[in-house]
């Protein structure tokens, strides 16, 4: 069964530190890795790696795709009380267009 | 360019009760995915439609049902409620389905169920 792990479920900073969040996975016929920014609202889009794009970075945030070892992390430096919010990992299998399998979730809280 | 939007944003039935949920895509995305979130069981993929087709279905009962219409809007609908369908929904859209082409699901806001 296809499946996304997330680690550390829960995470508390403070302002300036840097952060690593974890994901692993196991899917037939890997596709994609998408990260999501969720407040309390929509989720909003980070980063999309797939096979021919293992790494991405915007601004304090970057990301990298393993995958020999099916994993993604996700780097956050220099965080900011705006950063607080849950960061979710999902991945996408090779002719299941639309269908995201989705961890648990981290939970990222920046204190000033 | 105007987001995915979904409608009602809040909700509120009672055991028994049915409900249907509306979603408009991102003009010119035709693929629409709902997910179910919960606090224990995150987000769960319900179904996906592009060009008025399902052309994937989670592991959910048959109470669960959706449909999409030739401008791409999107709704799905649930009988027979139980407590347990208590959950923010939200649509996704996305250009996905399309020849070639790869990319994110734009969310909604969702709709928030509650069942009593």
């Amino acid at each position: 069964e296809d499946k996304v792990v997330q680690s550390p479920l829960s995470l508390v900073v403070h302002e300036g530190d840097t952060v690593t969040l974890n994901c692993s996975y196991e899917v037939t016929n890997f596709r994609s890795l998408l990260w999501y920014k969720q407040e309390k609202k929509a989720p909003t889009f980070l980063f999309m790696l797939t096979s021919s794009g293992i790494e991405k970075k915007s601004g304090r945030l970057s990301s990298i795709l393993d995958k020999k070892e099916l994993f993604s992390i996700l780097n956050i430096t220099a965080t900011q009380t705006g950063d607080s919010a849950v960061y979710l990992c999902a991945v996408e299998a090779s002719g299941n267009t639309g269908k995201l399998i989705f961890g648990q979730g981290t939970t990222l809280q920046v204190k000033p | 360019k105007a987001g995915v939007t979904q409608t009602p944003r809040y909700l509120i039935k009672t055991r028994g009760q049915q409900v249907t949920l509306s979603c408009s895509p991102i003009s010119g995305h035709r693929s629409v995915s709902w997910y179910q979130q919960t606090p224990g069981q995150g987000l769960q993929f319900l179904f996906e439609y592009f060009s008025e087709t399902q052309r994937n279905k989670g592991n959910f009962p048959g109470r669960f049902s959706g449909r999409q219409f030739s401008n791409s809007r999107s709704e799905m609908n649930v009988s027979t409620l139980e407590l347990g369908d208590s959950a923010l929904y939200l649509c996704a859209s996305s250009l996905r389905g399309l020849a070639g082409v790869t990319g994110e699901l734009f969310f909604g806001e969702g709709s928030r169920l509650t069942v009593l």
